[in-house]
């Protein structure tokens, strides 16, 4: 079975504080993406990395995969209350036509 | 605006009753995907079309179906419902089967079956 474990499932800190969430699997990905989803709506993609080691930047956000391409991290420098949301992570094998979703982790920055 | 159509946004109705979602899916996007996200929980893949042709299965029950038509759209049908499947159900799409760089999702359906 493959999994990609997301962490924390739950995270709740004050506005200007930093976060790291994490997704790692025992599989390899041709490519990882972050998703970030409101409530209510559909989620929307943040960003795809590709290349193993590669780090991407969406303003405060830092996006890392890892070197052997089975684990992804997303930090958030000075969380401000708009990042509030359920941000996902999905992985892409060649193997697969779908992608393999973590479970999501639900970030609460309060003003 | 995704450019992904999804229609109703709201649906509510009984028991044992049967429904039916629609998606139009981004222009020029072959590829078709459903989601059910039922509350605070993650992303449950359905089945993808691609060009009109089915080409993955999740775990989707034997009470869904769903089609993609010559002009790209697609319907999920669900029937016989049950309690349980009151959920979002969501549809995206990408340019071709391989999904390397990332789905383009709708702003989903939300069934509540009472």
């Amino acid at each position: 079975t493959q999994l990609l474990e997301q962490s924390p499932q739950f995270l709740s800190i004050q506005e200007g504080e930093n976060l790291t969430v994490y997704c790692n699997s025992s599989s390899v990905f041709s490519s990882l993406q972050w998703y970030r989803q409101e409530p209510g709506e559909g989620p929307v993609l943040l960003v795809t990395v590709v290349t193993g080691g590669e780090v991407k930047k969406l303003k405060r956000l830092t996006f890392q995969f890892g070197d052997a391409r089975k684990d992804s991290s997303l930090h958030i420098t000075a969380a401000q209350p708009g990042d509030t949301g359920l941000y996902l992570c999905a992985g892409a094998m060649d193997s697969n036509y779908q992608l393999i979703w973590g479970a999501g982790t639900k970030l609460i920055i309060k003003p | 605006d995704s450019g992904v159509t999804q229609t109703p946004k709201h649906l509510i109705t009984a028991t044992g009753q049967r429904v039916t979602l629609r998606c139009s899916p981004r222009s020029g996007d072959l590829s078709v995907y459903w989601y059910q996200q039922s509350l605070d929980q993650g992303l449950q893949f359905l089945i993808q079309y691609y060009n009109g042709e089915e080409r993955a299965k999740g775990n989707i029950l034997e009470r869904f179906s769903a089609q993609q038509f010559p002009d790209l759209h697609s319907e999920l049908n669900l029937s016989s419902l049950e309690l349980g499947d009151s959920a979002l159900y969501f549809c995206a799409s990408s340019p071709r089967t391989r999904h390397n760089y990332g789905y383009t999702f709708g702003s989903g359906t939300r069934l509540t079956v009472v």
